[in-house]
């Protein structure tokens, strides 16, 4: 969707070096998600957030820190890099309901660490 | 902690075939599993999702089927096109109104000509 946007989509950085992903909605959700894609390994979540002063943990958060400036921004950060880090980075958003888990992916973020 | 697991890793099939997907998770308490389907090179979009109420849904050529009590639950593409082939991950929600999901590891699907 376009109301999710991320940038930059492709980024190149050298180990140790602080980076940040930034995350952009308009679709007027609470809820904003990082998440890191590996082949063969899924969709693994790094950090979540249902409010500006609601940020939580993923199953795989170290070596990452996030920052939720405003309902609509979500930014992740990489305070040094690693080579392990190298990945693709999807952030997401979502409505708070009583049943709706539904979760809508922005375009990604290539990232290369050398 | 829920866990979700996705079979097969890839499959191949001729134009007209169907696939099948399937998907196991580990705590009975989850109650929606929404299906992905990821172009190459694209963002992972929602293409069919089902509610733990509920054992089939359909939507044209896409169908998904639920056994709460196997805790597994299946993605069913019918007259496959080229068009369909794409890397699926399913998911399945964390309970307790989390808004978490777990995602399997994701199929990649190629539709032959």
């Amino acid at each position: 969707d376009a109301d999710v946007t991320q940038t930059p989509r492709n980024r190149i950085t050298k180990t140790g070096k602080r980076i940040m992903l930034e995350c952009s909605q308009t679709k007027g959700h609470d809820r904003m998600y990082w998440y890191r894609q590996d082949p063969g390994l899924g969709l693994r979540l790094i950090y979540y957030s249902f409010d500006v002063k609601d940020i939580n943990k993923g199953e795989i958060s170290d070596g990452y820190s996030v920052s939720r400036q405003a309902q609509a921004k979500f930014s992740l950060s990489l305070e040094s890099a690693i080579p392990n880090q190298t990945a693709l980075y999807f952030c997401a958003t979502g409505r708070r309901t009583v049943s709706q888990e539904t979760q809508y992916f922005g375009p990604g973020t290539r990232l290369l660490v050398l | 902690g829920e866990n979700v697991e996705q079979h097969p890793s890839t499959l191949s099939v001729q134009e007209g075939d169907s696939a099948v997907i399937k998907c196991t998770y580990s705590d009975s308490a989850s109650n929606y599993f929404p299906w992905y389907k990821q172009e190459l090179g694209k963002r992972p979009q929602l293409i069919i999702d089902i509610r733990s109420n509920v054992g089939e849904k359909k939507d044209q050529r896409i169908a998904v089927t639920l056994n709460k009590t196997a805790k597994h639950f299946s993605l069913h593409i019918t007259e496959t096109q080229p068009e369909d082939s794409a890397v699926y991950f399913c998911a399945a929600s964390i309970p307790g109104n989390t808004g978490k999901l777990i995602f399997g590891q994701g199929t990649t699907l190629q539709v032959k000509p």
